[in-house]
């Protein structure tokens, strides 16, 4: 069964500091991953998209990783701030297609105190 | 910021009402989807369009139904609403296909069924 699992469930840090959240997923074939960030009252943004060959990649302070072989995912958010506060979530898209689709993770929520 | 629009952002209505959400973009996107999100859940695809005159349904099984009669509009019609119909609507819009290009999310109807 096609599954993206995330943790943790929800994560509070403190601003300023780094944190790291995961995906774990069991989409075959597997086609891209994306991370989403989703403020409350909010429609989900996009932040990363990667394809099985590319293991990293930037967009400001959020930098995303993918292990194809092992199937991972992680997320990880640099010097934070308040308006981090939001849920992440992963979604992993089976062969790229007209007809293809996407898994949604449950999404971590992210909480940034002052 | 995606230029993709959705009213009303909160909706409270007693059982058996019609009601239709409405959503719009402006990108000229070909494609177009219905969410639903309840809260701490995954998204779930409840329709989709790959154009005009084209819808068909999504993963999970919805009582709503939708029309696509213009390129930017994408509306959705509960003909009887019930109160397991209390959930978050989420309208996205994209380019490519479902698993191969990124999505653009609206804010979201937020809908209470009594």
């Amino acid at each position: 069964k096609n599954q993206v699992e995330q943790s943790p469930q929800s994560l509070i840090i403190l601003e300023g500091k780094n944190c790291t959240l995961q995906c774990n997923y069991t989409v075959s074939p597997f086609s891209n991953l994306r991370w989403y960030k989703q403020d409350t009252g909010r429609g989900p943004v996009s932040l990363t998209i990667m394809t099985f060959s590319e293991n990293t990649k930037s967009n400001g302070r959020y930098t995303a990783t993918l292990d194809a072989d092992t199937k991972q995912s992680s997320l990880h958010i640099t010097a934070s701030q308040l308006s981090d506060s939001a849920s992440y979530i992963c979604v992993v898209s089976d062969r790229g297609s007209t007809l293809g689709r996407l898994y949604f993770g449950r999404g971590t929520q992210l909480t940034v105190w002052p | 910021e995606a230029d993709i629009y959705q009213t009303p952002r909160y909706l409270v209505i007693g059982t058996g009402k019609k009601i239709t959400l409405e959503c719009s973009q402006t990108m000229g996107h070909d494609k177009m989807y219905w969410y639903q999100q309840d809260p701490g859940m995954e998204l779930h695809l409840i329709h989709y369009s790959y154009g005009v005159n084209s819808t068909e349904k999504g993963d999970l099984s919805s009582e709503s139904t939708v029309s696509r009669i213009r390129t930017e509009h994408f509306p959705l019609t509960l003909e009887s609403a019930r109160p397991s119909h209390t959930s978050q609507y989420l309208c996205a819009s994209s380019s490519g296909g479902l698993s191969t290009d990124t999505q653009y999310f609206g804010p979201g109807t937020r809908l209470t069924v009594l």
